[in-house]
């Protein structure tokens, strides 16, 4: 099917941490993944993409992890700070053009 | 910069009443795309416009909802009659083409009595 999923719906990790947000695609002719952060009464804001091509790239303090094989992506936030309390999406490109996004994992971060 | 622009920001309406929510991409944006968010569902994809011509509608809900795009810089989504399961928070999103990165406006709260 044409879906994207979340494993976890919340996670809470303490400030400084490293966290990780999981997700799996069901589309293996995908070619392009993007993860957005949405804060509460905000729209998606972009985060980070990466195209099927490659397997890992990173940003400021933010890493996406591709794994074609087993139809897994990954963002790690490394030092994790108050203000990266929010919902992430992971979105997928499906065929036609259509931008489809998963559940959303709330982050919440401990002082 | 200005990003997408959404109006208005909250709606309030009654059961049977027209809604009209308005979108300004963003300048040089070829693509617009209309999604809606809620909890039960998620961020569902209504229709997506590329050069002001409608690619995709099929997740229109009903036939009681219709966008238009007549130029580059502005696209409405109504909803006539709406009715109370069309609460919902509506966002708009433009991007520089198919298969680009989206940019988001703050959405439209959107709430049927």
């Amino acid at each position: 099917g044409e879906s994207v999923g979340l494993h976890l719906p919340t996670l809470s990790v303490q400030e400084g941490d490293n966290s990780i947000i999981n997700c799996a695609y069901s589309n293996s002719a995908s070619d392009y993944f993007i993860w957005y952060k949405q804060e509460s009464g905000k729209g998606p804001q972009f985060i980070i993409d990466i195209r099927s091509n490659m397997d890992k790239r990173q940003g400021q303090r933010v890493t996406v992890l591709l794994n074609k094989t087993v139809k897994h992506l990954s963002l790690q936030i490394a030092a994790t700070q108050p203000g990266d309390s929010a919902v992430y999406f992971c979105a997928e490109y499906i065929k036609g053009g259509k931008l489809i996004f998963g559940q959303g994992t709330e982050l919440s971060v401990k002082p | 910069d200005a990003g997408v622009i959404q109006s208005p920001r909250h709606e309030v309406t009654e059961m049977g009443q027209e809604v009209t929510l308005r979108c300004k991409p963003i300048s040089g944006h070829n693509s617009l795309f209309w999604y809606r968010q809620t909890m039960m569902r998620g961020l569902e994809l209504l229709i997506y416009f590329n050069n002001n011509v409608p690619i995709d509608d099929s997740g229109m809900p009903e036939d009681r909802f219709s966008a238009k795009m007549p130029n580059a810089s502005f696209s409405t989504l109504k909803i006539q009659p709406s009715e109370p399961r069309d609460s919902a928070v509506y966002f708009c999103a433009s991007s520089l083409g198919i298969g680009e990165k989206l940019f988001f406006g703050s959405g439209t709260q959107l709430s049927v009595l």
